[in-house]
């Protein structure tokens, strides 16, 4: 089976414009989560999808908003872009079938704000 | 509040030598415990998993014990080979309302031959 998959995998975007970046999730799973992974530290939580509505936020500005299709996939939008929102935007998906709390993956996109 | 402490980085040995990544963690209840690894350029991979107290997740050599005592996940592995250069999250899944990872900051570890 494919794993989580993510589009563009390489971006360079210059401040104050646009992005959106993709994510398909594992077939199956349900539940989507995007995370933004700055140089040399831990991914930081920017959201939650499930069933197509938001079931969290994190501390991440009104710039980043984000929406899940009847499919599960997923996209990530970003506004005004800022030189600090250069980052690598990882998607994870999850299974929500029984006791699963393990999310899995995809390899990112890696965002470049000159 | 919850959160993850990673011993910092980075970590150099030579081949063959044995590894301990430190981690800590503090959080309300029983969660299950990760470790991942990401590769030079790529995204996260789960490298193993323990789900309740005293459990030992393991995979290509590496384990983790879940110590409640202690609140720690330390990472070990018996001999490392250059190939497992990358570096190393310690992850704390979050469930109140949402369902996320709180990371820790990362080890990075070069291997030599």
């Amino acid at each position: 089976d494919a794993g989580v998959t993510q589009s563009p995998t390489h971006l360079i975007k210059t401040r104050g414009q646009q992005v959106t970046l993709r994510c398909s999730p594992i077939s199956g799973h349900k539940s989507v989560s995007w995370y933004q992974q700055v140089l040399g530290q831990g991914p930081q939580f920017i959201f939650q999808y499930y069933e197509k509505e938001e079931r969290g936020r994190g501390n991440f500005p009104d710039r980043f908003s984000a929406r899940q299709f009847p499919n599960y996939s997923s996209e990530l939008n970003v506004n005004a872009l800022l030189l600090g929102d250069s980052a690598l935007y990882l998607c994870a998906s999850r299974s929500v079938e029984g006791p699963q709390e393990t999310q899995y993956f995809g390899p990112g996109t890696r965002l470049l704000v000159l | 509040g919850n959160s993850v402490t990673q011993m910092e980085g980075p970590v150099t040995l030579s081949e063959e030598a044995f590894l301990t990544i430190n981690c800590t963690y503090t959080a309300t209840g029983y969660p299950s415990l990760f470790w991942y690894v990401q590769y030079p350029g790529e995204g996260l991979q789960l490298l193993l998993k323990a789900t309740k107290a005293d459990d030992k997740g393991s995979n290509k050599g590496f384990e983790a014990t879940y110590r409640k005592e202690t609140t720690s996940f330390h990472l070990e592995k018996g001999s490392v080979q250059v190939s497992d250069s990358a570096v190393y999250f310690c992850a704390l899944p979050v469930t109140s309302g949402t369902y996320k990872y709180i990371f820790g900051t990362g080890t990075r570890l070069k291997v030599l031959a």
